[in-house]
């Protein structure tokens, strides 16, 4: 069965260095997301992603976040300089057109920022 | 303000038990809705969508109420590989982003 995978599993990064998050969506998937989870908190989405440019993006998406789609396989999230407060789980999720909306995640990165 | 609420439980009940969660939303325009499972320290997993009209697969059955805003899951004959979190997640229509509820955390017991 077809999945999302992400790498790396853990990244553990100082307080204003840049990291990259890499995703492998399902192939045939044209939606793309990032969500995070603070430990103990729920599930929040970050942005959106479809065609090669953003389709929506949450307020937690600053400007120190950016996506890209470098390939025609890999969907990245780069967080440009990174603060305690981003140590969470990011989870890439991808979707399939119109089909009820049904999101498939990936097995996420836990990033920690020391 | 979206929101999703779910009663973060936690809910411990014996094997063979059954168990229902609710999850309600404040988004009127949502239109999709699902549950997901998520054991600890993993990804959210798709459980399965819920429908106007309800589903069910094997021992899981959803339930959507537009006019009251919530959706449930009831789990049949829990077993104590049922044990995770449980979140509900509503959208709106299309590929749109998901609000996810805080989750529910069942623990099924010998």
């Amino acid at each position: 069965e077809p999945e999302v995978t992400q790498t790396p599993s853990h990244q553990v990064t100082q307080m204003g260095q840049e990291v990259i998050l890499r995703c492998v969506p399902i192939s045939n998937h044209l939606y793309f997301y990032w969500y995070r989870q603070i430990l103990g908190q729920k599930v929040e989405f970050l942005v959106s992603f479809y065609n090669n440019e953003i389709s929506e993006k949450s307020e937690i998406f600053d400007d120190q976040f950016s996506v890209e789609r470098p390939d025609g396989s890999n969907f990245t999230l780069k967080i440009r300089s990174t603060k305690l407060e981003d140590s969470a789980m990011y989870f890439c999720a991808s979707s399939v057109q119109g089909l009820g909306n049904e999101q498939f995640f990936g097995p996420g990165t836990r990033l920690t920022v020391l | 303000r979206k929101e999703v609420e779910q009663d973060p439980g936690p809910f411990n009940v014996p094997e063979g038990a059954t168990v229902a969660f609710n999850c309600t939303y404040s988004n009127s325009a949502s239109q999709s809705f699902f549950w997901y499972r998520q054991d600890c320290r993993k990804e959210p997993k798709l459980l399965m969508s819920v429908y106007s009209s309800g589903n069910e697969d094997g021992r899981f059955t959803a339930q959507l109420n537009r006019a009251s805003q919530y959706i449930s899951l009831l789990i049949r004959d829990s077993k104590l590989s049922d044990s995770a979190t449980y979140l509900c997640a509503a959208g709106n229509s299309g590929n749109t982003p998901l609000v996810f509820g805080k989750g529910t955390r069942l623990s099924v017991i010998a």
